[in-house]
């Protein structure tokens, strides 16, 4: 069953802090995948893109690492700041044929001041 | 701005009602998927269209239905409403018609089933 599981579902870290986001997931055939990030009452932005030979990507201070014979990624944030508190959604596609794009349930982030 | 609109941003209606919610995609997408997140839920896939056909669906039921028109602006319609189906309904366009592209997601339509 292709699914992806998000942990922790929820974490609060100070401001200036780094903190990192797991993603687990089972989707198969894999394509490629996605964090995006989801401010409240907003639709979610995608962060960054890594496919199966990519093993680390940075977005500014968002770093993306994907190990793909684990079926792990990750989303490091660094130095944290206030306007990084959202849910993080990882997003996981599947090709070809068929439409496998699984969203994990998110990670809601809240950073305090 | 993502170059999506969603329309309107909040509706209010009585179990037993239809509603019809727009989006607009970004220029020169053609695919259209409507998603809907209940509270403090993930995202939901609920059906995809591609330059005007539908070609996926998802967890949609029964009472809900959409289209997407020819100048690709889409509209899911809601119907016999029930309060469970208060939630944000999210629109996100891409450029083609395979699953793994990038997405643009409006705005959301607030909708609330009293």
């Amino acid at each position: 069953k292709n699914q992806v599981e998000q942990s922790p579902q929820s974490l609060i870290i100070l401001e200036g802090k780094n903190c990192t986001l797991q993603c687990n997931y089972t989707v198969s055939p894999f394509s490629n995948l996605r964090w995006y990030k989801q401010d409240t009452g907003r639709g979610p932005v995608s962060l960054t893109i890594m496919t199966f030979s990519e093993n680390t990507k940075s977005n500014g201070r968002y770093t993306a690492t994907l190990d793909a014979d684990t079926k792990q990624s990750s989303l490091h944030i660094t130095a944290s700041q206030l306007s990084d508190s959202a849910s993080y959604i990882c997003v996981v596609s599947a090709v070809p044929g068929g439409f496998k794009t699984i969203f994990g349930a998110g990670t809601r982030l809240f950073v305090k001041a | 701005d993502s170059g999506v609109t969603q329309t309107p941003k909040h509706l209010i209606t009585a179990t037993g009602q239809r509603v019809t919610l727009r989006c607009s995609p970004r220029s020169g997408d053609l695919s259209v998927y409507w998603y809907q997140q209940s509270l403090d839920q993930g995202l939901q896939f609920l059906i995809q269209y591609y330059n005007g056909e539908e070609r996926a669906k998802g967890n949609i039921l029964e009472r809900f239905s959409a289209q997407q028109f020819p100048d690709l602006h889409s509209e899911l319609n809601l119907s016999s409403l029930e309060l469970g189906d208060s939630a944000l309904y999210f629109c996100a366009s891409s450029t083609g018609v395979v699953a793994n592209e990038k997405l643009f997601f409006g705005s959301g339509t607030q909708l609330s089933v009293l």
